[in-house]
């Protein structure tokens, strides 16, 4: 069974840098997994940010940005809004078999 | 516009099965893979499973394996979950979604609640 790790939890100042991190049991992500990024806030439904490692939707802004790096999937914010905060998962297609990591809870303080 | 519309959501007893569905409008419904996630209360997604455009290919996480299955009806842009054999672990709110990628496009979900 594939297990998906991300961070519990980050806390990063307003208009700061932060990266986020996505890794799979099975070794080392590569694009071939297709890594998917979402933003959920309390009580909706997730909204998909990234998908196929790097590409943005229509709708997600620029400072959202994903990337492999050391062997994982990454999301970095660039210039975090206060309502970037919110919890953050990947996704990893895996043949047969997608899994969701936990979660990142990333706040804005 | 795009919307994923789940229905069929409620509570029901351990044993027992339910039908969720989901209506999609605004996209290219038959031109794209259709997913279910869940969430259980207060915890993450889950993927519970996904169906090719022409419904060929099926795939479920392990632990809905031969309880759940999913299905769709192009013509009328309808996405379907048949859950039999209920546990209590089974619930959560589920999400169907689908589009480019797989996941691009989310419906505001049902709840089960499978509880005696």
């Amino acid at each position: 069974q594939t297990v998906v790790t991300q961070e519990p939890s980050l806390t990063v100042s307003p208009g700061g840098t932060v990266t986020l991190t996505c890794a799979s049991s099975t070794g080392a992500v590569t694009s071939g997994f297709y890594p998917n990024w979402f933003q959920q806030k309390p009580g909706q439904p997730p909204r998909a940010l990234i998908y196929s490692t790097f590409n943005r939707h229509s709708w997600t802004p620029a400072r959202f940005s994903g990337s492999l790096l050391g062997g994982k999937a990454a999301l970095t914010l660039s210039g975090v809004q206060p309502e970037d905060e919110a919890e953050y998962y990947c996704l990893l297609l895996h043949p047969g078999a997608w899994v969701f990591g936990g979660g990142t809870k990333l706040t804005v303080l | 516009e795009v919307q994923l519309v789940e229905s069929g959501g409620g509570l029901v007893q351990p044993g027992g099965s339910l039908r969720l569905s989901c209506a999609a409008s605004g996209f290219s419904f038959s031109s794209y893979w259709m997913t279910w996630v869940r969430q259980a209360p207060g915890k993450g997604l889950e993927w519970v499973a996904n169906i090719k455009e022409d419904g060929s290919e099926k795939y479920y996480v392990d632990s809905v394996e031969g309880r759940f299955t999913i299905s769709r009806d192009n013509a009328k842009n309808l996405l379907y979950l048949q859950m039999d054999s209920l546990r209590g672990e089974d619930t959560a709110v589920y999400f169907c979604a689908g589009g480019n990628s797989g996941c691009e496009y989310w419906g505001q979900g049902t709840l089960v609640t499978v509880s005696s």
